[in-house]
């Protein structure tokens, strides 16, 4: 289809351990985000990429944390050293201008830290 | 400090009525709001937006209404089907991209 796809849907990784998760946005769509969904909580920003700029990392809860979008399309989110507080829903959404747009979401990665 | 708040974790409404869902925010300076469904293991999916300059937007069956003075923001569903159940996020901005979350309404729908 044409809408945000994320991959691996599912990932289990032990404590210390580091993961890559996977964002497509839509074709040309100049933004990309992440947020991360704790459990009965509402998506919470992490950063903001415009084509492969990262303008904004300010949600990001730690140094373990990195993204980047090297040719502005694709992204990765890699968490270093993985804790059980990092035990969330990651979601990506892109939107296809920069500024206050319509947010488009995948179906997100639930990480579950052992 | 949660400055966009849905205090309603759940709502059940019977097939064919008015399903109200409410947010409320604390910056006034907010001025563009939008509500997202989301069904289980997916993403949020987007539903309708409102700026502050006006009170109203309608969309089909879906109509969000904007109380500036109050601070409050409601999504009105009518008429309700079972394929609305699902949860509900309220959102918020100023200016920007960044948008701040409420932490969701579980709206079920009974046939």
């Amino acid at each position: 289809g044409a809408g945000v796809s994320q991959s691996p849907r599912y990932k289990v990784a032990k404590r210390g351990q580091d993961v890559a998760l996977r964002c497509d946005p839509i074709s040309g769509h100049v933004s990309l985000f992440w947020y991360q969904q704790a459990l009965g909580q509402g998506p919470e920003f992490l950063t903001y990429f415009q084509n492969e700029a990262q303008l904004d990392k300010s949600g990001l809860p730690s140094d373990r944390f990195f993204a980047e979008r090297p040719e502005g399309s694709v992204s990765t989110l890699k968490i270093q050293r993985t804790q059980q507080e990092d035990s969330a829903v990651y979601l990506c959404a892109s939107s296809l201008l920069a500024g206050q747009e319509t947010q488009y979401f995948g179906p997100g990665t639930r990480l579950l830290v052992l | 400090d949660q400055q966009v708040k849905q205090n309603s974790p759940s709502l059940s409404v019977q097939e064919g009525r008015i399903s109200i869902l409410n947010c409320d925010y604390t910056n006034s300076m907010f001025d563009y709001f939008l509500w997202y469904k989301k069904y289980p293991a997916e993403g949020p999916t987007f539903l309708i937006s409102i700026s502050s300059i006006k009170d109203k937007n309608e969309d089909g069956r879906f109509t969000v209404f904007l109380n500036k003075s109050a601070k409050h923001l409601s999504l009105h569903i009518v008429p309700s089907q079972p394929g609305d159940s699902a949860v509900y996020f309220c959102a918020a901005s100023i200016g920007t991209y960044k948008y701040i979350f409420g932490t969701g309404t579980r709206l079920k729908v009974l046939a």
